[in-house]
């Protein structure tokens, strides 16, 4: 059974600073990593994903993979506070139906 | 408009008794899904259908029955209730293995 580990649980970074999530899947089969963001009583939106090693970038978000090591990274660069919110990695593998959650890294952006 | 309906979205219940939680996609996805998440848990699978197959259970309780009378449509009965229970329920949905898109949840209390 596919785990996803996410690290730190928690950050804090300033406005305007560079905020970096990781998470690294137990599954050598891993074929897509998302990542979401929830706002606190919202439900996950999907902000990017990534299933070939390397990066990709949109706006402010930046997003690595490195698939023999199955570990991905978020950067958030030029962070906002609106961007404070539980950042969760999602993995799915082997062409499974069952995407499987990290526990998520809650991100606070002070002022 | 919401893609992806959730009803309802506040639940109180007893302990014991039996409900029902509606979700219906318009989006034409092929897999739908659903997670649980509380305080103490983060989002945790619980089952993914596809053309209103399952394709993967891992709720280990048979309290817990998925229902999938048209394929845009996956209830969740639970039956015999408990406070451990209590959580938001998201329903979600995919195209094959793409990103999973979630409904706004429902939030169960069971007192």
């Amino acid at each position: 059974q596919q785990k996803v580990q996410q690290s730190p649980e928690s950050l804090i970074v300033p406005e305007g600073g560079m905020a970096s999530l990781n998470c690294t899947s137990s599954d050598r089969n891993v074929d897509y990593f998302w990542w979401y963001r929830q706002h606190s009583g919202k439900s996950p939106k999907m902000l990017m994903s990534i299933f070939s090693n390397g990066e990709k970038e949109e706006g402010r978000f930046t997003v690595h993979l490195n698939k023999a090591s199955l570990h991905t990274s978020l950067h958030i660069r030029d962070s906002q506070p609106s961007d404070s919110a539980l950042y969760l990695c999602a993995a799915t593998s082997g062409g499974n139906y069952k995407p499987t959650f990290g526990k998520g890294t809650s991100l606070v952006v002070h002022p | 408009d919401p893609k992806i309906i959730q009803k309802p979205k506040y639940l109180v219940a007893v302990t014991g008794s039996e409900k029902i939680l509606i979700c219906e996609q318009y989006l034409g996805h092929n897999a739908m899904y659903w997670y649980r998440q509380s305080a103490k848990k983060p989002l945790e699978f619980m089952f993914s259908y596809s053309y209103q197959k399952l394709m993967d259970n891992q709720t280990a309780s048979s309290r817990f029955q998925p229902q999938s009378s048209k394929k845009n449509h996956l209830d969740l009965q639970i039956t015999a209730l408990k406070p451990d229970d209590s959580a938001t329920y998201f329903c979600a949905s995919s195209q094959r293995i793409q990103a999973p898109l979630f409904g706004e949840g429902t939030r169960l209390s069971v007192l």
